[in-house]
């Protein structure tokens, strides 16, 4: 079966660091997404790994590794507008279709 | 630019009545994506098309769901007999069709409740 784990909530406190865990298990692998999605708003993309390492972007950081079927976000100098769910999005090979965690609702407390 | 937007952002009806929703594309984006999230979840993938061409469809997906896109650019989603299960927001996406990272950029969704 193809499934994707994310921790439902977090909290951090402005100014921190915080990191977002993802596992998948899917039929084949072709590249993992980050969203972030503000309450009652559309998710905007933040960031994509195909291959393992570590991607940086700015404040926000992503990282994977294929071979354990995980991924990090990880969120640096925390605002308090970063407040929001973060979504982990795996794509897997032979399909079209992009399969979605259940988001990691991120509370940032001043 | 004018991003994907989608129309209506609301739709209330009753138990049984079909619907309609209609997504307009990023204008240069070959691909399309149908999405449905409801509170607390991450979207849920319905269907996808590449221009004109259906070439996806969750196996979730009950026979009341229709999606078309004729000439490849704009979208419609119809859902028939709809049920209160059908609830939810419904979130359409496009992407380009080359390019490495292929991100997908969304609409603000339309927000469905069946009484």
């Amino acid at each position: 079966g193809q499934n994707i784990d994310q921790p439902t909530e977090m909290t951090a406190t402005e100014g921190a660091i915080v990191q977002i865990n993802c596992t998948y298990q899917t039929s084949g692998f072709n590249g993992l997404f980050w969203y972030q999605q503000h309450a009652g708003e559309a998710p905007t993309f933040l960031s994509y790994n195909v291959l393992d390492g570590l991607e940086e972007k700015g404040r926000f950081s992503s990282f994977l590794s294929r071979s354990k079927g995980y991924s990090y976000l990880l969120l640096k100098e925390l605002q308090m507008k970063d407040s929001a769910s973060y979504l982990c999005a795996v794509k897997s090979s032979g399909t079209y279709k992009y399969i979605f965690g259940t988001g990691t609702r991120l509370k940032v407390l001043a | 630019d004018t991003g994907v937007s989608q129309d209506p952002r609301h739709k209330i009806t009753k138990r049984g009545q079909n619907v309609t929703f209609r997504c307009d594309p990023i204008s240069e984006h070959n691909r399309l994506y149908w999405y449905r999230q409801t509170l607390g979840q991450g979207p849920e993938f319905l269907t996808y098309f590449q221009n004109e061409a259906q070439l996806e469809k969750s196996r979730l997906l009950s026979d009341r769901f229709s999606a078309e896109r004729p000439k490849g650019s704009f979208s419609t989603l119809e859902i028939q007999r709809t049920e209160q299960g059908d609830s939810a927001m419904y979130l359409c996406a496009s992407s380009r069709l080359a390019g490495a990272v292929n991100e997908q950029f969304f609409g603000p969704g339309t927000r469905l409740t069946v009484l």
